[in-house]
């Protein structure tokens, strides 16, 4: 019974790249989230889809940031032309219902040289 | 905006000690309070805590919400090095969109030496 499964763990991009995060659910889940940590920051919320629906995306920042979640496959979370600023953990969880038990994947840890 | 903050932010015991860390929290309409223990990969669950005055308890670990205070404790009792770690709280709020969300404080990074 896996748990929630992030690729990549670690992630390097030069500024002006794409980063795309990748995330897959608990089994049975169908609710996920985003959340980034800076350093010595708490875990701050970016993102809350469903399947093919975006629920919630007030944390997430205007421009360069997006987040998708297929009826198949994975969910993205992707980052268009990075700054060294979006360095920092982002975290996936999933849920099996909104506003229940979130569990969380490992994270990516992106760096940007 | 929900507003979490935990305390104290830091502290270092010997093995065997017992620690109550501290979450105390405001939201605009509660619905659930976590705390989470995160070592060096995902933070991982601990308690959901939605009524007041309910202690729940996993082994040596036992937290509790009071909803007049606003605020919860987690109490690790014969602490051992193993729970050296970031304990983090997080309350979900129940209105609108919002009620999937975390809003979490800043962690309470505990170190327990032997």
């Amino acid at each position: 019974n896996a748990g929630v499964m992030q690729n990549p763990r670690h992630l390097v991009r030069r500024r002006g790249q794409e980063a795309r995060l990748r995330c897959s659910p608990m089994k049975g889940h169908s609710h996920v989230y985003w959340y980034r940590q800076l350093p010595e920051e708490g875990l701050k919320f970016m993102v809350y889809l469903q399947k093919e629906n975006i629920i919630d995306e007030s944390g997430m920042p205007k421009e360069r940031f997006s987040a998708e979640f297929p009826k198949e496959g994975p969910s993205i979370l992707r980052i268009q032309q990075v700054v060294r600023g979006d360095s920092a953990a982002y975290f996936c969880a999933s849920s099996l219902t909104g506003g229940n038990i979130q569990y969380f994947g490992a994270g990516t840890r992106l760096s940007v040289l | 905006e929900d507003k979490v903050v935990q305390s104290p932010l830091s502290l270092v015991v010997h093995e065997g000690d017992t620690v109550t860390l501290n979450c105390s929290y405001e939201v605009t309409n509660f619905r659930s309070l976590l705390w989470y223990k995160q070592e060096k990969k995902a933070p991982t669950f601990l308690f959901m805590l939605t009524s007041s005055g309910i202690e729940k308890k996993s082994g040596r670990l036992s937290s509790i919400l009071d909803k007049k205070e606003l605020s919860s404790i987690l109490n690790i009792t014969a602490t051992q090095t193993g729970d050296s770690a970031i304990y983090l709280c997080a309350v979900v709020n129940a209105g609108g969109t919002s009620y999937g969300k975390l809003t979490f404080g800043q962690g309470t990074i505990l170190t327990v030496h032997p």
